[in-house]
């Protein structure tokens, strides 16, 4: 069965203040891992996809990195603007259907 | 394009009634998916679609039915509502290009659901 944890569960941090969150995964064939963003009452935005270990890519200040058994996000210089709920996802060469399993996600709070 | 619609946005239900959220897209998407999303929990695959008239079973999928008649529309419905199905519900689609290429979901933005 696919898992995926993230941690930590909330992150407070000040303007500028960089940092990272991790997602950790099990599946039995990575497809892709999957992050995306969610403010408040909203559903979740789209960020990045990642194939394979050693992977990265960026979208301004928000860099993912992928290893065979994690994630980082990694924040530089955040804004408050930056602050929402962070999830991670992945999709299981064994599923069908292009299923995601998500994790829980990590509430970034950024303050001014 | 409008991308993926929810219509309700907020519903409020008594036990044993039914109703059904309706998710449509323009993306011309073969995929599509309903999640319910509770605190602690994260989101939750229901059922998903991998083409029009086909259907099948996600994670959580008792309680739910849906149906996939036309491409742009997937309907989920609750035949009799229970206080366990307040949540958040969204919708997201997908389109594929081969077995290789990862497909990503774009989400809807969400119906907010309390059964009472």
């Amino acid at each position: 069965e696919d898992q995926v944890t993230q941690s930590p569960e909330a992150l407070r941090l000040q303007e500028g203040e960089s940092s990272s969150l991790n997602c950790s995964y099990t599946v039995s064939g990575l497809r892709g891992l999957f992050w995306y963003r969610q403010d408040p009452g909203k559903g979740p935005e789209f960020l990045f996809t990642l194939y394979s270990a050693g992977e990265e890519k960026e979208k301004e200040r928000l860099k993912a990195t992928l290893t065979k058994k994690e994630s980082f996000l990694h924040i530089t210089a955040p804004k408050p603007e930056d602050s929402a709920t962070y999830l991670c996802a992945v999709q299981d060469l064994g599923t069908s259907g292009s299923r995601l399993t998500f994790g829980e996600g990590t509430q970034l709070t950024v303050n001014p | 394009n409008a991308g993926v619609t929810q219509t309700p946005k907020f519903r409020v239900l008594k036990t044993g009634q039914s109703m059904t959220l309706l998710c449509a897209q323009d993306m011309n998407h073969e995929y599509m998916y309903w999640y319910r999303q509770d605190p602690g929990m994260g989101l939750r695959l229901i059922h998903y679609s991998v083409g029009e008239g086909t259907t099948a079973k996600g994670e959580v999928p008792d309680g739910y039915n849906v149906s996939r008649l036309k491409k742009q529309n997937f309907l989920l419905g609750l035949e009799s509502a229970a206080p366990s199905q307040t949540s958040v519900y969204f919708c997201a689609s997908s389109y594929s290009v081969g077995q290789k290429v990862q497909e990503t979901q774009y989400f809807g933005p969400g119906t907010r659901l309390l059964v009472l």
